[in-house]
């Protein structure tokens, strides 16, 4: 699986948008681009996934650059709550093949300030 | 959404005992779940990757005989920490999703192990 890059640490105010960013400039055609939190002392939460489209759901918006070579996680309107451990994740997806581990970062640790 | 369960959240034996802890799919079937581990302030570690009936495969420093793993059906796998010590203490997660293969692991909760 392709290797990502993201800051160690970042700090976003209560209310404002979180913007995450991510480095995966090795990402093969058929890995896709997960993001999970983990909030301390807790398993990792998904968050969103995408392959090459823009992605929106209820907890976040997934920027894709064009090339793949990067991507953005988006927090829109971050709370305390959302201080977490975020991590990009790259995997690969076979049909028929059954499930893939994750193969977990550093991540990014994003604190909310208020 | 995909739900997975893990039990017990907290457990605290003694060293050279043994510590099963569980992990369920509870709204979905899951032919292979994985077994991780973080220590403090570092991130989760894959120690072994558990398939519905038949053996688990461990990653590498991984002692297989230390950490026996049991997927008897689609929906539960366990993680046993046998003759356990100190150095064993940690957090440790399971993980699992269904189908179609692009879709999401999920996370159980995690257990935190502490050896006395």
């Amino acid at each position: 699986d392709a290797k990502t890059t993201q800051p160690p640490s970042m700090d976003c105010a209560e209310g404002r948008a979180a913007n995450l960013p991510c480095n995966h400039s090795t990402i093969s055609g058929n890995e896709y681009v997960y993001w999970y939190r983990q909030i301390h002392s807790q398993g990792p939460q998904y968050i969103i996934h995408g392959l090459k489209n823009n992605e929106t759901n209820e907890m976040a918006s997934l920027i894709i650059t064009e090339d793949r070579k990067s991507s953005t996680l988006i927090l829109p309107h971050a709370t305390l709550r959302d201080t977490a451990v975020y991590y990009c994740i790259v995997r690969v997806a076979n049909s028929g093949a059954g499930s893939y581990q994750l193969t977990f970062g550093k991540g990014t640790k994003l604190s909310v300030i208020p | 959404g995909a739900v997975v369960s893990q039990h017990p959240s907290r457990v605290i034996c003694k060293s050279g005992t043994s510590v099963k802890i569980e992990c369920r799919s509870l709204d979905f079937q899951a032919t292979t779940m994985f077994w991780y581990r973080q220590f403090p302030k570092q991130s989760l570690m894959l120690m072994a990757t558990s398939n519905e009936g038949s053996k688990a495969t461990y990653e590498q420093g991984v002692e297989k005989d230390k950490f026996l793993i049991n997927h008897a059906s689609l929906t539960l796998s366990t993680l046993t920490v046998t003759s356990a010590h100190p150095e064993d203490s940690s957090f440790y997660i399971c993980s699992a999703s269904g189908s179609p293969d692009n879709s999401p692991l999920h996370f159980g909760n995690g257990t935190r192990l502490t050896v006395t």
